[in-house]
């Protein structure tokens, strides 16, 4: 199984500013993707991240709010910009294993509240 | 459209079969999932079972999938106190990686 590492776990922000968070998986991996989980909530993909293109975000999701790096096979980052209270929620990266066996694996979440 | 769909908690006595029940819409599901989420924490992938399978077995767990009816369920046996945790069912949409999830059911396991 995949081990997936988030920073921060957790961070405190203020409302108009931006954070990075950082996701690196301890193999290689085939797909890295961006949940949200808004508190009490489940969670929706955001986008998908791509080895070296732009990522491909789902419907309500755009690159100028929450762009995606992922420069090589195990390392992504999520930035959120602009923070607003509405964004404080825990972001998810999750990543499938190289060979297609079903397995989808989590990180621990980065917890964001927006002041 | 896509849709999963979970009953919201479930309360079982510790040493009690637990089961978690899921339903969702589209047939063209490749994979389905259960996630375990503790407080605090993020997703652990309990299991999860191939389209054209009909039963899965790991140790405590048993998912079965009726796809006629497009109905999941996971049962825990012998419930313990440390299976408390919100319980997410998820489809994988053919092709492609994208997870669509369910509300989360709440299980509390009492002593």
């Amino acid at each position: 199984s995949a081990v997936i590492s988030q920073k921060p776990s957790r961070d405190i922000c203020q409302r108009g500013t931006s954070l990075t968070i950082q996701c690196q998986v301890d193999s290689q991996v085939t797909m890295m993707f961006w949940y949200r989980q808004q508190p009490g909530q489940s969670l929706t993909l955001i986008a998908t991240a791509n080895q070296g293109s732009e990522a491909t975000y789902e419907s309500g999701f755009v690159i100028d709010k929450f762009p995606i790096s992922r420069p090589n096979l195990t390392f992504s980052t999520l930035t959120v910009s602009n923070m607003s209270p509405e964004d404080s929620s825990i972001y998810l990266c999750s990543a499938s294993g190289i060979i297609n066996t079903g397995e989808l694996f989590f990180g621990e979440g980065s917890r964001l509240t927006v002041l | 459209g896509e849709d999963v769909e979970q009953s919201l908690f479930l309360s079982v006595r510790e040493g009690d079969s637990s089961v978690i029940n899921c339903t969702y819409t589209d047939s063209s599901s490749t994979y389905l999932y259960w996630y375990k989420q503790e407080p605090g924490a993020g997703l652990q992938l309990l299991t999860y079972i191939f389209s054209n399978m009909d039963m899965k077995q790991d140790q405590r767990l048993t998912v079965l999938l009726n796809k006629k009816d497009k109905h999941l369920s996971l049962r825990i046996a012998d419930t313990q106190t440390g299976d408390s945790a919100i319980y997410f069912c998820a489809e994988r949409m053919d092709s492609s990686y994208k997870l669509i999830f369910g509300s989360g059911t709440r299980l509390l396991v009492r002593p």
